[in-house]
């Protein structure tokens, strides 16, 4: 089945520091993937996702690449914030039929200090 | 923008009693999802739904069942709470291939 894997955290940032959450994923076919982001509180709001391979999601300066040949999707941001700071989800959804369900990754927390 | 709406945030409820949560989405979306979240585990999902009327489980469904009667209201049922359904419950609807849109959460606590 489709599984999801990404880096444990937490993760520690100071502000202005460059951010990687490793993401990998495995799945037949061609799945979409997404990145979640879970502010304290409250419940997850897509950040951004790629829907084929080679596709590059990007919002609020945070960017992801469908890597297919690595099965990877890692989360970069070039400069991160203290508001920045929350949990987040690497997701896939599988390709056809009833594969319209997301299967998460466990989460990254990410603390950013000023 | 879509927007799906839990009926609480927080809710207390003692063990054995039936449990009600609520699920409302205004963009006519197919899908209709329940999750729970716990730490270190993730999100894991309960049960989901393709169409009205319609149902199917998910990872972990015992303890718990569900009701679509209208397209955009699904609510998870706890038939006897128990204190290790002490969780956050999230619900998310979605178009097919598209992402979820999740609500806020629930917080629900069993003592």
């Amino acid at each position: 089945g489709n599984s999801v894997t990404q880096m444990e955290g937490p993760v520690t940032l100071s502000e202005e520091a460059f951010l990687t959450i490793n993401c990998t994923y495995t799945a037949t076919g061609y799945p979409s993937l997404f990145w979640y982001v879970q502010y304290p509180g409250e419940g997850l709001q897509l950040l951004l996702k790629a829907t084929k391979a080679d596709d590059k999601g990007s919002n609020k300066g945070f960017e992801a690449t469908y890597r297919k040949e690595t099965t990877s999707f890692h989360l970069e941001k070039g400069s991160v914030q203290v508001s920045d700071s929350a949990v987040y989800f690497c997701a896939l959804s599988g390709s056809g039929g009833s594969n319209y369900k997301l299967t998460f990754g466990k989460g990254t927390l990410l603390t950013v200090n000023p | 923008d879509v927007k799906v709406t839990q009926s609480s945030r927080y809710l207390v409820k003692r063990t054995g009693e039936k449990v009600f949560l609520e699920c409302v989405q205004d963009m006519d979306h197919e899908n209709m999802f329940w999750y729970r979240q716990d730490p270190g585990l993730g999100l894991r999902l309960i049960y989901f739904s393709y169409d009205v009327k319609m149902k199917e489980k998910g990872d972990i469904p015992e303890g718990y069942s569900v009701s679509r009667e209208k397209k955009e209201r699904f609510s998870l049922i706890l038939e006897s709470a128990s204190t290790n359904q002490t969780s956050m419950y999230l619900c998310a609807s979605s178009w097919v291939g598209y992402g979820y849109t999740f609500g806020s959460g629930t917080r629900l606590t069993v003592v």
